[in-house]
């Protein structure tokens, strides 16, 4: 599988802040590029994807591509409690339907 | 619209005996994947079906482990002879075709079934 790696956490940052989460990946193959939130002990949800190079905004949430240094990005604004989380980067190319995951950054939002 | 629902959710086996997981896709979708997540480590994946085909399981284990999605009924799981270290999070994903995900095919994922060995 293609390598998937994410900055170590746990990430802990106050409420309101910018939660800033990075991605590399090895396979400069890899087309489609995801964002998946985990609340602990639940399924991984999806909460952002992104295609091309450049920012794509969604809410409190803009991805970040930037293939030619392989590398991903995810910020949320105005971080709530809510935020607190397991975000999983995870990738594929083009004609795979299998995702490849990174290990996951812990995101601890304080009050 | 019931999501992906997976059962056990909980699961306990002592060592040498067989674990069955079952997965039941979305309405709609046929295309049914598995997925290990081991603690700290993200989602491995193990294994993609369609009804009655095994598309890909490059991620299986090459022993004790094996997959099927009958015609009728869900997509099963099932590891012989169980060890310590398979205890993990498995987790099924479905989408309405196979293809890349994107908007329009996302893979939906259940809420897994955490598999302990004791």
């Amino acid at each position: 599988q293609k390598e998937v790696e994410q900055n170590s956490g746990p990430l802990s940052v106050p409420e309101g802040a910018i939660a800033s989460l990075n991605c590399t990946y090895s396979d400069r193959g890899s087309q489609s590029f995801f964002w998946y939130r985990q609340y602990s002990g639940k399924s991984p949800e999806l909460i952002m994807f992104i295609y091309s190079n450049g920012d794509k905004e969604d809410g409190r949430f803009t991805a970040q591509l930037n293939k030619a240094s392989q590398y991903v990005s995810l910020l949320i604004r105005d971080s709530q409690p809510s935020d607190s989380a397991t975000y999983l980067c995870a990738v594929t190319d083009t004609n795979d339907y299998k995702l490849s995951f990174g290990a996951g950054t812990t995101v601890t939002v304080r009050a | 619209n019931a999501g992906v629902m997976q059962n056990p959710r909980h699961l306990v086996r002592r060592r040498g005996q067989e674990a069955r997981l079952r997965c039941s896709p979305m309405k709609g979708h046929s295309h049914v994947y598995w997925y290990r997540q081991l603690p700290e480590e993200g989602l491995k994946f193990m294994v993609y079906l369609q009804k009655e085909n095994i598309i890909d399981e490059s991620g299986m284990p090459k022993e004790r482990f094996s997959a099927e999605f009958p015609k009728e009924g869900p997509s099963i799981l099932r590891i012989q002879q169980v060890v310590r270290g398979d205890s993990a999070a498995y987790f099924c994903a479905s989408s309405p075709q196979g293809v890349p995900p994107d908007q329009n095919t996302e893979a939906f994922f259940g809420q897994g079934t955490r598999l302990t060995v004791v």
